[in-house]
């Protein structure tokens, strides 16, 4: 499986722009690139997707490198319900990849 | 937000005993997934389905079966429970492999 390196904790101060790296070297052509988050004591949460081109939703925007061996996780205006960890997760489509490896995330922490 | 529910959401129960938890979704989705969140461990996938009646194993799946008898139930079962099966579990639905997961709430089971 390709895997995804984050930084274990980022701090961010609310109401302020927050850029939350991934680094996925080893991606394939094929991988699409999932973020979700967790708030405390919550499910994991989906937050944005992509593949190549940047994608932008309610919640947040994607940018991805135009290598794609990185991206980065946009939270325009950070407030304090966006504390959570953050998963950056690779995933094919069809056959066996329906599991979604979970790495241990980058901790959020937003400042009032 | 997509309709899945957990139940129980929080269970207490000795060495030994059985336990059913159920997943309930009303979204139709075809895959449907039951992860385990353990500190230091991330969400490791026990068990996943891919239509009624049909389910496989993943990654941390003895001790545990799965059943699935309707397109919206998917049953998660400890045969007999021990306490290295104390964690919080979570159910997951998805459209296709490798498409996006949504989550459930939840359930908290610690036994004793």
């Amino acid at each position: 499986d390709a895997k995804t390196t984050q930084p274990n904790s980022m701090e961010s101060n609310e109401e302020e722009p927050v850029h939350l790296p991934c680094n996925h070297s080893t991606i394939s052509g094929t991988d699409y690139i999932h973020w979700y988050r967790q708030l405390p004591s919550q499910g994991p949460e989906y937050v944005i997707h992509g593949l190549t081109s940047n994608v932008n939703n309610r919640m947040a925007s994607l940018a991805i490198a135009e290598d794609r061996k990185s991206s980065t996780l946009i939270l325009h205006r950070a407030t304090l319900r966006d504390a959570a960890v953050y998963y950056c997760i690779l995933t094919g489509r069809g056959g066996s990849n329906y599991k979604l490896t979970f790495g241990k995330g980058t901790l959020l922490t937003v400042n009032p | 937000d997509a309709g899945i529910t957990q139940s129980p959401r929080h269970k207490v129960t000795e060495t030994g005993t059985p336990v059913t938890l159920r997943c309930h979704q009303t979204e139709n989705h075809r895959y449907m997934y039951w992860y385990r969140q353990d500190p230091g461990h991330g969400l490791r996938l026990i068990h996943y389905s891919y239509g009624v009646k049909d389910t496989d194993k993943g990654e941390v799946s003895d001790g545990y079966s799965v059943s699935r008898s309707k397109t919206e139930d998917f049953l998660l079962t400890l045969e007999s429970a021990t306490s290295s099966q104390t964690s919080v579990y979570f159910c997951a639905i998805s459209v296709s492999p490798g498409e996006t997961q949504y989550f459930g709430p939840g359930t908290r089971l610690l036994v004793l």
